[in-house]
């Protein structure tokens, strides 16, 4: 059981938007920064989001992320099919002195 | 670059040394973690040492068998784990982050334990 709860899986057509919700807790979310990164199958995760809503250099402007309360979302607009991967939200919990992740969203891209 | 090495299949209560080599970067501006991957699952971090190695931090499942150091003078990052047990198979990546953000923005490419008898 994560820390952090998303949902397993959300799907959507080409073109389409779609967003992936991260649920937390005030000792993590509520209290510091979020982080997405994607995981391409077989592949190591990458970041697209710092900062809450930051984006790395080299990261489309299609990847946007929010954060309120104690709950982030990453959104995806124009979704190609290339989108098609496991999303992952992280943080600092102060409770347990340690990182915490997101059980991962399993994006399709229909 | 993040090279990683030292991955492998290991007995139960076994040991292991898994290392991974920096390039290309100021290895000391920055603090590193190792995060693992079982087969299948999501991911979940491990370790974390600052980029002095002055602060420490361990998951509860590892706390007392693993330990985690690095040498700046050498740009390398290392995890000793120690009474391996099965529920520890995972890919094991170690990943940067730079001390002005709460991020990991580099990974190395994963190494593979494997703990069965």
């Amino acid at each position: 059981q994560s820390v952090l709860t998303q949902p397993p899986s959300v799907s959507a057509a080409p073109g389409q938007k779609v967003t992936i919700s991260c649920s937390g807790s005030s000792s993590n979310i509520g209290n510091d920064y979020v982080s997405w990164y994607q995981q391409l199958p077989g592949t190591a995760p990458k970041l697209l989001i710092y900062d809450n809503n930051k984006r790395p250099s080299g990261i489309p402007d299609r990847f946007s992320g929010s954060k309120s309360g104690t709950s982030a979302t990453l959104g995806i607009t124009g979704l190609q099919t290339g989108d098609e991967a496991d999303y992952y939200c992280v943080t600092w919990d102060s409770s347990l002195s340690g990182w915490v992740f997101g059980g991962g969203t399993k994006l399709t891209v229909l | 670059q993040l090279v990683q090495s030292g991955g492998g299949l290991v007995k139960p209560g076994g040991s292991l040394r898994l290392s991974c080599a920096a390039s290309g970067f100021i290895f000391s501006d920055y603090y590193m973690s190792w995060i693992r991957q079982a087969p299948g699952k999501g991911l979940e971090w491990v370790s974390y040492i600052s980029s002095s190695g002055t602060t420490i931090y361990y998951a509860d499942s590892v706390k007392g068998r693993f330990s985690i150091s690095r040498d700046n003078a050498k740009n390398s990052l290392y995890l000793q784990m120690n009474s391996l047990r099965a529920e520890d198979t995972a890919v094991y990546y170690c990943a940067r982050g730079e001390s002005s953000i709460l991020a990991f923005d580099f990974w190395g490419q994963g190494t593979l334990v494997s703990v069965s008898s």
